[in-house]
């Protein structure tokens, strides 16, 4: 298996441009999670979905910031307008669902809003 | 406030030497208790995942053990290698859903030839 697919791998945007961050989840997996990782915060999530419906989004910021998930292979998370304060590395994960399932990470999105 | 504290925050070692890193949690409930080593510029990937009734496990040359009565976790890592420079990162878990995790923020070990 391939893993978690991120893409971009680095995205540099200007503040108040909209960015959009993909994930491929490992086939099979029903448990999709965002992460947000920074020096300060360190590894916070954003978003849980289960099954493809979002169960608990109480991580996400601000109304900047939403997620999807139209299906079981793919999930996306947005942010508009961006800014500076949003530069981080993003990380998608996925899991089987199970009391003692392993995340399975992405190797991220490094975002940069200048 | 559930909280996961990892030391030492950073460390190095020879490689060929053992080396333990220690995590103290305060998360309730508990469900289970992970380690988690993240290469620089990549993911974080799954060692050792521990539940309430289990006090070690060993992936290769780690090992980890889990104290749940004084909330205490350690992984110990045998024989270091160059490519085990990296941070490791504890979790604890809430529940079994795994949307309740906990992070610590990190040891970041350096393995030095």
């Amino acid at each position: 298996d391939a893993g978690v697919i991120q893409s971009p791998r680095h995205e540099v945007t200007e503040m108040g441009q909209e960015v959009t961050l993909r994930c491929k989840p490992i086939s099979g997996h029903n448990s999709l999670f965002w992460y947000r990782q920074t020096m300060m915060r360190g590894l916070e999530l954003l978003i849980y979905f289960n099954n493809n419906v979002p169960i608990d989004d109480s991580g996400m910021p601000e109304d900047r910031f939403s997620a999807k998930m139209p299906n079981a292979s793919f999930s996306t998370l947005k942010i508009q307008p961006s800014e500076p304060r949003d530069s981080a590395v993003y990380f998608c994960a996925s899991s089987l669902g199970l009391p003692t399932s392993p995340l399975h990470f992405g190797n991220g999105t490094r975002l940069t809003v200048t | 406030k559930n909280q996961v504290e990892q030391s030492p925050q950073s460390l190095i070692i020879l490689e060929g030497k053992n080396c333990t890193l220690q995590c103290n949690y305060t998360v309730s409930p508990f469900s289970n208790l992970r380690w988690y080593k993240q290469d620089t510029g990549r993911g974080p990937v799954s060692l050792t995942i521990m539940t309430f009734s289990e006090n070690t496990k060993s992936n290769g040359r780690y090992t980890a053990t889990l104290d749940a009565d004084t909330k205490q976790s350690s992984l110990h890592i045998t024989a270091s290698q160059l490519s085990d420079s990296a941070s490791y990162i504890c979790v604890v878990s809430a529940n079994n859903a795994g949307n309740m995790l906990t992070f610590g923020g990190g040891t970041r070990l350096m393995v030095k030839p």
